[in-house]
């Protein structure tokens, strides 16, 4: 597709349960974002990746947030024992590594943990 | 982590009119102000941005102000449109970590017909 993909659109979970959210960046951008979206703020950004390095973490809020991203394409968040505080917007963007002020973002995931 | 300070929280304007939204910063070392619009169920999309080399920057009916001395910046949606209704959002990047754009809490703008 043109566009950043992220599935599942939707995900409702229960406390303590892992979750992963996936995003497929445009073809072709080395540089790829995920941020947090939570209700009535704005977007906080979690972690950077430069092809399949991600060599800022800075703003993952705790050890249970990891990512991962493979052949320098498709990222996966991983959230691991899920807690209420979670249920966010996740948003992936996307963009050439040398123009990182211009990021294309896809339609999020929306987490509900119950 | 917010270092942008967005107002209002919501705006409702008739069609035709002004829209003007606000935003503040402290960090004088953000050289890169962008505005993004989102629409329900989309991603933010990238609407119109400024550097502090220049005081405005228009592109059709959005115009960006920035006043670098205050350290604010602001945008204009001239003649507002029903389709302009969406939540609009401000942010800020330093040259060294471009990546790691600061956002405003955004604006939820709606143009009554």
């Amino acid at each position: 597709g043109a566009g950043v993909s992220q599935s599942p659109s939707n995900k409702v979970t229960e406390k303590g349960k892992d979750v992963e959210l996936r995003c497929d960046p445009i073809s072709g951008h080395t540089a790829l974002y995920w941020y947090r979206q939570s209700l009535g703020q704005g977007l906080e950004f979690l972690i950077y990746f430069q092809g399949n390095s991600a060599p800022d973490k800075s703003g993952l809020p705790s050890d249970r947030f990891s990512a991962e991203r493979t052949g320098g394409s498709v990222s996966t968040l991983t959230i691991q024992r899920t807690q209420q505080e979670d249920s966010a917007v996740y948003l992936c963007a996307s963009s050439l590594l040398d123009r990182q002020e211009t990021q294309y973002f896809g339609p999020g995931t929306r987490l509900l943990v119950l | 982590q917010q270092q942008v300070k967005q107002s209002p929280q919501s705006l409702i304007v008739q069609k035709g009119g002004i829209s003007i939204i606000n935003c503040a910063y402290e960090n004088t070392a953000f050289d890169y102000f962008p505005w993004y619009q989102q629409f329900p169920g989309k991603g933010p999309a990238l609407l119109i941005a400024i550097r502090p080399d220049v005081s405005e920057k228009k592109e059709g009916r959005f115009t960006i102000s920035f006043n670098k001395s205050a350290k604010q910046f602001s945008l204009h949606i001239m003649d507002s449109q029903p389709g302009d209704s969406a939540t609009y959002f401000c942010a800020a990047s330093t040259p060294l970590l471009r990546y790691d754009m600061r956002f405003g809490a955004g604006t939820r703008l709606t143009v009554k017909p």
